[in-house]
């Protein structure tokens, strides 16, 4: 089983809708919890980070912890042809350097 | 300017060469990273450095080589390259502090043929 858990996709809506990305994730250290977004032949950009639970807003973006459950999701308001990317979830433990990373659910917004 | 470059973007090469990636940033950040994605889009960690000393050696064959002269550079060796390491190889940089997030490169996209 893996660390930490998305689903691939794809997911393909229609413009302006409200689109909700999830992961789940086993190890309980996980303390910082992060989303990328990878559009088509990039790197990954970071799109909003989050400190054990809690919500986050930046703008149409809204990131949710909830640790109880180990699950960690991302909103996207208003959605636009442009959101049409890769999105990843990634966690790290405190102290610890690495970034452990979902799979990343491929997204589609059509116009 | 770009914050964190890799060279060559593309690069396909016969089963059994060696081949080199190179990784700059110009963010003063002490901490590098290389990562590799396979077709799944799942990135999995393989090697950091911290002001060139490495800290991190996750379970990469020891065909695969990284090397940092300074804190701005990290590269990544690979010898006898198999098919099974065509991938896309990020380098990443991370600055100090609680939330500061990675800043990755734009990948090496390697085909072994």
């Amino acid at each position: 089983q893996k660390e930490v858990e998305q689903d691939p996709g794809p997911l393909s809506v229609p413009e302006g809708a409200i689109v909700s990305l999830n992961c789940t994730y086993s190890n309980s250290a996980f303390q910082y919890f992060m989303w990328y977004r990878q559009y088509s032949r990039k790197g990954p950009e970071l799109l909003m980070y989050t400190y054990s639970s809690g919500n986050k807003e930046d703008g149409r973006f809204t990131a949710q912890v909830d640790k109880s459950s180990k699950y960690i999701s991302l909103f996207i308001r208003d959605s636009q042809p442009s959101d049409s990317a890769t999105y990843l979830c990634a966690m790290k433990i405190q102290g610890a350097q690495k970034l452990v990373f979902g799979q990343g659910t491929r997204l589609t917004i059509n116009p | 300017d770009t914050a964190v470059s890799q060279t060559p973007k593309y690069l396909v090469t016969q089963m059994g060469n060696d081949k080199s990636i190179k990784c700059e940033q110009n963010l003063g950040h002490d901490t590098m990273y290389w990562y590799k994605q396979d077709s799944k889009k799942f990135l999995k960690i393989m090697f950091s450095y911290n002001n060139k000393e490495l800290i991190i050696n996750e379970t990469v064959p020891n065909r695969f080589s990284p090397k940092s002269p300074d804190k701005a550079h990290l590269n990544l060796h690979i010898n006898s390259l198999e098919l099974g390491d065509s991938a896309v190889y990020f380098c990443a940089s991370r600055g100090e502090g609680f939330g500061y997030g990675y800043t990755f490169g734009s990948g090496t996209r390697l085909t072994v043929v």
